[in-house]
């Protein structure tokens, strides 16, 4: 069983473009979860999916930043007209449905955005 | 609001101590409690859940408690190798109904042959 998968590792954008960063859960699970970590900073929590629904975007800033889960393929987290400040690890965490949210999280590598 | 809270924020330690690592956080309705381990430029690696119900998990050389009353965790390493030199990170699961987690923001630990 495949652990989550993120996509791409690394990612450079000049300011003004659009980063979207990728996350496939584990095989089975429904929840998805992402994290920024800024540097120097610890992981905070920016949105929480389930398929086809924003469940908690309490964490996502309230411009330029989106987050969806489609019916098929990946979670997606795009960043528009990003800015220096966007630069971070971007982590996707996920879960399986049993149980409700509570579940043990399991994290990707990660994708780690520099933006010049 | 939840927050969580770290200490040490670094550790170093000779090969073959028994260390523990410590972890508090602010609201006692804490859900569950997660401990990571996170090695430089790379993913989290889950090292043990503690369900709210639970006051102890243990994984081989790991031993981690939950004591929500006191809200602290502590996380037990025996016979440290250099191999769990690492940042370790403990997270509680927030007890809104979404399971996010709050992060603390982690014991660096090198384990020095």
């Amino acid at each position: 069983n495949a652990g989550v998968m993120q996509n791409p590792r690394h990612l450079v954008r000049r300011r003004g473009q659009e980063a979207r960063l990728r996350c496939s859960p584990m095989k089975g699970h429904s929840h998805v979860y992402w994290y920024r970590q800024l540097p120097e900073e610890g992981l905070k929590f920016m949105v929480y999916l389930q398929k086809e629904n924003i469940i908690d975007e309490s964490g996502m800033p309230k411009e330029r930043f989106s987050a969806e889960f489609p019916k098929e393929g990946p979670s997606i987290l795009r960043i528009q007209q990003v800015v220096r400040g966007d630069s971070a690890a971007y982590f996707c965490a996920s879960s399986p449905p049993a149980g409700g949210p509570y579940n043990e999280q399991f994290f990707g590598p990660g994708t780690r955005l520099t933006v010049l | 609001k939840q927050e969580v809270t770290q200490i040490p924020a670094a550790l170093s330690v000779p090969e073959g101590e028994n260390l523990v690592l410590n972890c508090s956080f602010t609201d006692s309705a804490i859900y569950n409690l997660q401990w990571f381990r996170q090695d430089p430029g790379k993913g989290l690696t889950s090292l043990l859940l503690i369900q709210s119900s639970q006051r102890e998990q243990t994984s081989g050389r790991l031993n981690a408690s939950l004591d929500k009353s006191s809200g602290r965790s502590t996380l037990y390493i025996a016979a440290s190798q250099p191999g769990d030199s690492a940042t370790y990170l403990c997270a509680g699961h927030d007890s809104s109904n979404t399971g996010k987690l709050i992060f603390g923001q982690g014991t660096t630990l090198q384990v020095k042959p």
